[in-house]
């Protein structure tokens, strides 16, 4: 089955350290991105990537660092500099970067920072 | 960016239809409306989108205002599997944006048995 895999599901780290989220797509989809959910909110863009090898910030970049080294998959690194890192991540990849595309969604991580 | 308006919550019975609204009064002649919705814990996932027609596929209907400013997301037997946040949300082909999903906070639709 074609498919976004996240993991792990659920993390828990210590304030100060670097997180690395992993997110697989087999879909063949060339753009993939990255969102942040609050309790209660609706999603909120960190970065995107409409090709291999090269990547964008979205709204809410600041404390996070992506790579697009290869097509099916494109990690997420919270880092310390993140003010408030415990959230839902959600990876989502679609044929393209386009208005139209429908965008397919993993299972999501939540991130919980003690 | 057009701004969609949705209920917080709807309830509804098991095996009956269900309506879900959408606002959207600012429109623009471009912005097709999209549905998405996310089940508890999960990612959300695509139900629907049109332009100006109505819209069937075997998820749910799209139904949509002759003006365009409201719509209607139509469930046609609600089972408990469908209890989750609905989404409404405008795309502009030709808005020049990142391509990303602009979710509000939704309807949170229960399904009672």
């Amino acid at each position: 089955d074609g498919g976004i895999t996240q993991s792990p599901k659920y993390l828990f780290r210590k304030e100060g350290q670097n997180v690395t989220l992993s997110c697989e797509q087999n879909l063949n989809h060339d753009a993939m991105y990255w969102y942040r959910q609050d309790p209660g909110q609706g999603l909120r863009l960190i970065y995107y990537s409409q090709i291999v090898n090269d990547f964008q910030k979205g709204d809410i970049a600041e404390g996070y660092s992506v790579s697009r080294e290869k097509k099916e998959s494109f990690p997420l690194t919270v880092t310390s500099a993140q003010k408030n890192p415990t959230a839902f991540y959600l990876c989502a990849s679609s044929i393209m970067v386009s208005e139209l595309n429908e965008q397919f969604f993993g299972p999501g991580t939540r991130l919980t920072v003690l | 960016d057009a701004k969609t308006t949705q209920p917080n919550s709807m309830e509804s019975n098991e095996e009956e239809p269900v309506h879900l609204p959408c606002n959207h009064s600012t429109i623009s002649g471009t912005d097709y409306i999209h549905w998405y919705r996310q089940l508890p814990s999960q990612g959300p996932e695509y139900v629907i989108h049109g332009l100006t027609s109505n819209v069937n596929n075997r998820m749910a209907s799209l139904a949509i205002a002759e003006d365009r400013k409201s719509s209607t997301l139509i469930l046609h037997r609600a089972t408990l599997r469908d209890a989750a946040v609905y989404y409404c949300i405008l795309r502009d082909p030709y808005g020049g944006s990142q391509g990303n999903l602009i979710f509000g906070k939704g309807t949170k639709l229960s399904v009672k048995p």
